[in-house]
């Protein structure tokens, strides 16, 4: 069936280093990809997104990467701070329909070393 | 604050009981999303409606059932409890279908 997993569950990382969260997809069909970071006792937030015909799309402080002919996207945060830590998920969909399961991956924790 | 209003924040209630969530998405939006998330866990979808109507089903239980009504606002209606349906549900609402989702806060479901 349709899934979305994650290379990684936990990630340990210095505060000040770059952050890179992984994700694979199975949905060949999917064309739009999103970056949700999820606090502690809060709702998922939406942090970036990427359409299939893009590469790369840049953020304040994370990129999204897009790799179609692996089925992979990855996000990177750059000069991690304390507030970055949360559990981060990707999620597939298909743009242009006002039907669609918007599948999300198993999550990754970052958390950040003093 | 995502403008998506989820109630009961919190509800505990023993097995085979029913309980009803209720969600008001955020003004103008039309699509409503349901999502359930274990301890430590993904997001799992389990139902989706579009002005009114449902649109995309995921992995439901037969137990389980929603509705959007004409105001927009939805309910996810859980019955039959079982201890394995302890957990955050999650609404989350869109303009239209797409990715951008604003979640709610959650409904936390302790079944006892």
């Amino acid at each position: 069936g349709e899934s979305v997993g994650l290379h990684l569950p936990t990630l340990s990382v210095q505060e000040g280093d770059n952050s890179i969260i992984n994700c694979a997809y199975s949905n060949s069909a999917s064309d739009y990809f999103i970056w949700y970071k999820q606090e502690s006792g809060k709702g998922p937030q939406f942090i970036i997104d990427i359409r299939s015909n893009m590469d790369k799309r840049q953020g304040q402080r994370v990129t999204v990467l897009l790799n179609k002919t692996v089925k992979h996207l990855s996000l990177q945060i750059a000069a991690t701070q304390p507030g970055d830590s949360a559990v981060y998920f990707c999620a597939e969909t298909v743009v242009g329909s006002s039907a669609s399961k918007i599948i999300f991956g198993s999550g990754t924790r970052l958390s950040i070393r003093p | 604050d995502s403008g998506v209003t989820q109630t009961p924040k919190h509800l505990i209630t023993a097995t085979g009981q029913r309980v009803t969530l209720r969600c008001s998405p955020r003004s103008g939006d039309l699509s409503v999303y349901w999502y359930q998330q274990s301890l430590d866990q993904g997001l799992q979808f389990l139902i989706q409606y579009y002005n009114g109507e449902e649109r995309a089903k995921g992995n439901i239980l037969e137990r389980f059932s929603a509705q959007q009504f004409p105001d927009l606002h939805s309910e996810l209606n859980l019955s039959s409890l079982e201890l394995g349906d302890s957990a955050l549900y999650f609404c989350a609402s869109s303009v239209r279908g797409t990715g951008e989702l604003f979640f709610g806060e959650g409904s936390r479901l302790t079944v006892l």
